[in-house]
């Protein structure tokens, strides 16, 4: 069974910060990589999806890509108290069938 | 364009009671998800249909767990009896394209959060 693993938080930083959150997975076949952001008492929406190793940035958000460590991270610049919020890696397990960590809640204070 | 719908959004039952939840998913989506979200967990796979066909339920528990997914639109999924561990938010979700895609985005509904007492 793959695993994701995710610190859970919370991860407090002040309004303006950079966030930091943090991903590890066990399978090293894995080619995706996603980051969904998930609001209390809301459902996953997909904010980012990486398959290379390096950067992808897409306005405030960059994901961070390194195969070889077997790690994911995303990178929430100038964090506003709207990004408070858990965020869930997720892994492809098959076609179309994707693995979430238990998710890191993230807390943006003004 | 309207997203997943999900009902009922809330659910509170007694211990042993059969309970259902409906989903419709995006219009078109062939792929529909039904997924189980315990408390500060991610979600997890329960069963997931390509049309009518149920292509991957090894995670759905048979004993007590069912789905349906009639002419290939909505879904209905049952738990019959329902035990003090059933307490979790189900989660519908769906997808344009079938299986053999490398990625497909899958969109949410907003879930049906189910109390057993």
């Amino acid at each position: 069974q793959k695993e994701v693993e995710q610190n859970s938080g919370p991860l407090s930083v002040p309004e303006g910060a950079i966030a930091s959150l943090n991903c590890t997975y066990s399978d090293r076949g894995s080619q995706s990589f996603f980051w969904y952001r998930q609001y209390s008492g809301k459902s996953p929406e997909l904010i980012m999806s990486i398959y290379s190793n390096g950067d992808k940035e897409d306005g405030r958000f960059t994901a961070q890509l390194n195969k070889a460590s077997q790690y994911v991270s995303l990178l929430i610049r100038d964090s506003q108290p709207s990004d408070s919020a858990t965020y869930l890696c997720a892994v492809p397990g098959g076609y179309n069938k994707l693995i979430f960590g238990a998710g890191t809640r993230l807390a943006v204070h003004p | 364009e309207a997203g997943v719908v999900q009902s009922p959004r809330y659910k509170i039952i007694e211990k042993k009671q059969p309970v259902a939840f409906w989903c419709n998913p995006i219009s078109g989506h062939n792929t529909l998800y039904w997924y189980r979200q315990n408390l500060g967990q991610g979600p997890e796979l329960l069963i997931r249909y390509e049309n009518e066909e149920a292509v991957d339920d090894s995670q759905l528990p048979k004993d007590r767990f069912s789905a349906e997914r009639l002419k290939g639109v909505d879904s209905t999924l049952k738990i019959q009896p329902a035990e003090l561990g059933d307490s979790a938010v189900y989660l519908c979700a769906s997808s344009l394209y079938p299986a053999g895609v490398v990625w497909d985005e899958q969109f949410f509904g907003p879930g049906t959060r189910l109390t057993v007492l």
